[in-house]
């Protein structure tokens, strides 16, 4: 089976330009979140989709960052946009719909210029 | 709001010896306490979880004891070895919610020859 995957694995752009991270989650989960972790610091909680509709999105930083996961299959990340201090790592996971564990997948790393 | 601290930020111990990793958590509803463990360069993965009707875990060489009282939880490794090298991430859930995850900032745990 294959587990959760990120794209890109890394992407370097200038401030003022727009990137968009893509995560597909394991099949069958109908339930993904985007983490973001800034360098050294916890892993912060961003936003929480079951299917196409977005359960919670109170972690979203600000109106820079639109998710999407339209049919509730995969799901992207925009950043338009990008500020300096969005650079950090963002993390996509699934869950299994009985235990609730979260499967990451290895994240996509952002670096602002 | 809710937040999770833990303690130490980096562990170096010996092999062969035991390392231990605390977090206290401060969302008194909390009642699900995951492990994450991410090796370097790959995705968290979850190592060991325990809910609040249990006060200890434990799975071969790890264990997690939970105070409930103390709102704190420890993560217990035991006869450590180089693939034990890692950072070790707590959580807390949001109230009784398995999906929604308050995050501690990760231990670097390295383990010397």
């Amino acid at each position: 089976e294959a587990g959760v995957t990120q794209f890109p694995s890394h992407s370097v752009i200038e401030k003022g330009q727009t990137v968009t991270l893509r995560c597909d989650p394991i099949s069958g989960h109908d339930n993904l979140y985007w983490y973001r972790r800034v360098m050294g610091k916890e892993i912060k909680f961003l936003l929480h989709f079951v299917k196409e509709s977005k359960q919670d999105e109170s972690g979203m930083p600000n109106n820079r960052f639109l998710a999407e996961r339209t049919g509730g299959t995969y799901s992207t990340l925009k950043v338009q946009p990008a500020e300096l201090e969005d650079s950090g790592v963002y993390f996509c996971a699934s869950s299994h719909p009985n235990t609730g564990e979260l499967f990451f997948g290895e994240g996509s790393r952002l670096t602002v210029l | 709001g809710e937040n999770v601290e833990q303690h130490p930020s980096t562990l170096s111990v010996q092999e062969g010896d035991s390392a231990v990793i605390k977090c206290t958590y401060s969302d008194s509803a909390s009642n699900y306490f995951p492990w994450y463990k991410q090796e370097l360069g790959k995705r968290p993965q979850l190592i060991i979880d325990i809910r609040s009707n249990v006060g200890e875990k434990k799975d071969q060489r790890i264990a997690v004891t939970l105070n409930k009282t103390a709102k704190h939880f420890s993560l217990h490794i035991t006869e450590t070895q180089p693939e034990d090298s890692a950072v070790y991430f707590c959580a807390a859930s949001k109230g009784d919610s398995n999906y929604q995850l308050i995050w501690g900032a990760g231990t670097k745990l390295i383990i010397k020859p």
